[in-house]
């Protein structure tokens, strides 16, 4: 069964440093979502890229973070430098097209911890 | 701006007991709202996708019923089982995917 994959699924690392994160979305998968979750609370969207274009980073706190979907495929997510309060559980999720009733298909995620 | 409650926030129940999750919205103006399971350290796993147009949704022991009119849908799980044990999430499509923080489910054998 297709699923979506990112990598690292941990990672540690210490506060000023710059950390990243990959997501291979599932075959075909126009759509593509990053999103935020601190623990006992709903994930935030972070960005969301219709091929290789930003549809939505209202979100996405640009002074550290960006995120690039430069062939349409996979993604990568970028902090730096992270902060204390970086720490949470880092969503991608990609869906077959932008429309709004296209079901949302999860990867495992990347728990970040800074120190 | 939408907002999305979920309540209770922790539910546990014996095993072979129905479960029923709460989902509340406050701007009806939805396009689809999908319920999620999460298991502790891990990513969503989808359970069931209701498109607005809809009233309910099936499948197994699942049934979810959607009330844009009165801003909520509920999540009924049939005869409740351990592996059931999970946090619940509802995420609402309306311009922008806003999900709820989930209630965390306990069913005790």
């Amino acid at each position: 069964e297709a699923e979506v994959a990112q990598s690292p699924r941990y990672k540690i690392t210490e506060k000023s440093q710059a950390v990243a994160f990959w997501c291979d979305p599932i075959s075909g998968h126009a759509t593509l979502y990053w999103y935020r979750q601190i623990l006992g609370q709903g994930p935030e969207l972070l960005v969301q890229f219709q091929d290789e274009s930003v549809v939505d980073d209202s979100q996405l706190p640009k002074d550290r973070f960006s995120a690039e979907r430069l062939k349409g495929v996979d993604s990568t997510l970028k902090i730096q430098p992270a902060e204390l309060g970086d720490s949470a559980m880092y969503l991608c999720a990609s869906s077959l097209e932008l429309a709004d009733y296209n079901e949302q298909f999860f990867g495992p995620g990347t728990r970040l911890t800074v120190l | 701006k939408q907002e999305v409650t979920q309540i209770p926030a922790a539910l546990s129940v014996p095993e072979g007991e129905n479960l029923v999750l709460n989902c509340s919205f406050t701007d009806s103006a939805i396009y689809n709202l999908q319920w999620f399971r999460q298991d502790p350290g891990k990513g969503l796993t989808s359970l069931l996708l209701i498109q607005s147009s809809q009233r309910e949704q099936t499948s197994g022991r699942l049934n979810a019923s959607l009330d844009k009119s009165s801003g909520r849908s509920t999540l009924y799980i049939a005869a409740s089982q351990p592996g059931d044990s999970a946090t619940y999430l509802c995420g609402i499509i309306g311009g922008k995917f806003q999900f709820g923080a989930g209630t965390q489910v306990v069913v005790t054998p």
